[in-house]
């Protein structure tokens, strides 16, 4: 099992660009979430998905937008990124929204210059 | 929305020591926390979690305790080995809803 795949590994856009993130899990798990980190702010809530077919915002979803494309695959996409949006992104999954152990991908650097 | 603090930022043992790790959270109806490791480079991943009607739990080398009434929870972490350097993630997460993480603690330990 790979676990949570998250693709590209790194990315340099320019503002205005856009991008999407991609992230995969084989795990069966119903619960997907998008974490960005930066430096001594913690990981901090974009959007999840508590099942197939449903998205909610987390503590900073401006800017970003996601898709849950089926049971595995939960993606986000900053449509005119800006410099503002250069952190690190952590995809993750667990069993249930309530699930206690939530696994990571291991992330995509992105810098937006 | 719930709220969690975490100090100190950053903690500089010695090998063989012991180090801890608090956490304070904002809201009473908090039920679960969870502690997280990232070592550098790499992803965050947990290490130990605690539930709302346990007041403390132990794994080997490291333990969690939990006050409801101060509504703190610590990490404590005995013997401390230099491949415990890592920035060390508190969470809390209240009902069914999502976790809410701390903003960490790089802790550094030195041979």
């Amino acid at each position: 099992n790979a676990g949570v795949t998250q693709t590209p590994k790194f990315q340099v856009l320019k503002t205005g660009q856009s991008m999407t993130l991609q992230c995969a899990q084989d795990m069966n798990h119903n619960s997907m979430y998008w974490y960005r980190q930066d430096p001594g702010m913690g990981l901090r809530l974009i959007y999840y998905s508590a099942s197939e077919g449903t998205t909610d915002k987390g503590e900073v979803p401006n800017g970003y937008n996601v898709s849950r494309l089926n049971k595995r695959e939960f993606s986000l996409r900053l449509e005119s990124a800006a410099p503002s949006q250069t952190s690190v992104y952590f995809c993750a999954s667990s069993e249930q929204s309530h699930g206690e152990t939530q696994y990571f991908g291991p992330g995509t650097r992105l810098l937006v210059l | 929305g719930e709220n969690v603090e975490q100090h100190p930022s950053t903690l500089s043992v010695q090998e063989g020591d012991s180090a801890v790790i608090k956490c304070t959270y904002s809201d009473s109806a908090s039920n679960y926390f969870p502690w997280y490791k990232q070592e550098l480079g790499k992803r965050p991943q947990l290490i130990i979690d605690i539930r709302s009607n346990v007041g403390e739990k132990k794994d080997q080398r490291i333990a969690v305790t939990l006050n409801k009434t101060a509504k703190h929870f610590s990490l404590h972490i005995t013997e401390t080995q230099p491949e415990d350097s890592a920035v060390y993630f508190c969470a809390a997460r209240v009902g069914y809803s999502t976790l809410t993480f701390g903003k960490g603690t790089m802790l550094l330990v030195s041979p």
